[in-house]
């Protein structure tokens, strides 16, 4: 079964705004990860984010993490449109369950 | 950064024939392994665990004689679609854990599987 849920499942912005999406869960966590996906490929890792953590950043991302509330968000700034992408959030614990996954198309 | 392979890439087979998917990891040992399929634009849904030495854990719902997984060693886990059948065609997506970094996990490319 799946563990958590992205919103929105789909945003379409230009070039050079900021892109921001949730992703919340459901239960216990040891850490949160978030992975893109292109169309028709593999998961690519962007950011790993540990139950005691709070915040991170990796480039032009930007993760928060509220385990009180059971979210995440990722925030990718000035955006390209080779940021297009699937955008999913994943539990780490035992195993790894996804969320559904926000489809991002940035435009040019 | 730790890879993780999958071989084949893409795979095309006939109905009622069985299909190895292959994932290794390749510069680390994985004691435990996952097998995710993904239908078009929907998210990866976890099948099984698989763990080196012993039986996989399948979810609930997956057909463990249908889908059958063995992790001989610490590098390498097999997936074998049995029977295919159409709706079996998806995009298979290992993952394997590092033995060193007990909560991380990483994925290989996917294999993109179509029954015919």
């Amino acid at each position: 079964s799946q563990q958590g849920e992205e919103d929105p499942q789909a945003l379409s912005i230009q070039e050079g705004e900021n892109a921001t999406m949730n992703c919340s869960y459901k239960t216990s966590i040891n850490n949160l990860q978030w992975y893109r996906q292109n169309s028709g490929r593999g998961l690519v890792h962007l950011i790993l984010i540990r139950s005691n953590e709070r915040e991170k950043h990796s480039g032009r991302l930007r993760v928060t993490l509220d385990t009180s509330k059971k979210s995440s968000s990722l925030l990718i700034t000035a955006s390209r449109a080779a940021d297009t992408a699937s955008y999913f959030c994943a539990t780490g614990g035992n195993d790894m369950r996804f969320g559904a996954g926000t489809r991002l198309t940035v435009k040019p | 950064g730790a890879v993780v392979s999958q071989h084949p890439s893409r795979v095309i087979c006939k109905s009622g024939t069985s299909v190895k998917i292959e994932c290794r990891s390749l510069d680390f040992q994985a004691t435990t392994m996952f097998w995710y399929r993904q239908f078009p634009k929907q998210s990866l849904m976890l099948m099984a665990t698989s763990n080196e030495g012993s039986k996989a854990t399948y979810e609930q719902g997956v057909e463990k004689d249908k889908f059958l997984i063995n992790h001989a060693s610490l590098t390498l886990s097999t997936l074998t679609v049995t029977s295919a059948h159409p709706e079996d065609s998806s995009f298979y997506i290992c993952s394997a854990r590092d033995l060193g970094h007990h909560y991380e996990q990483y994925f290989g490319p996917g294999t993109r599987l179509t029954v015919t």
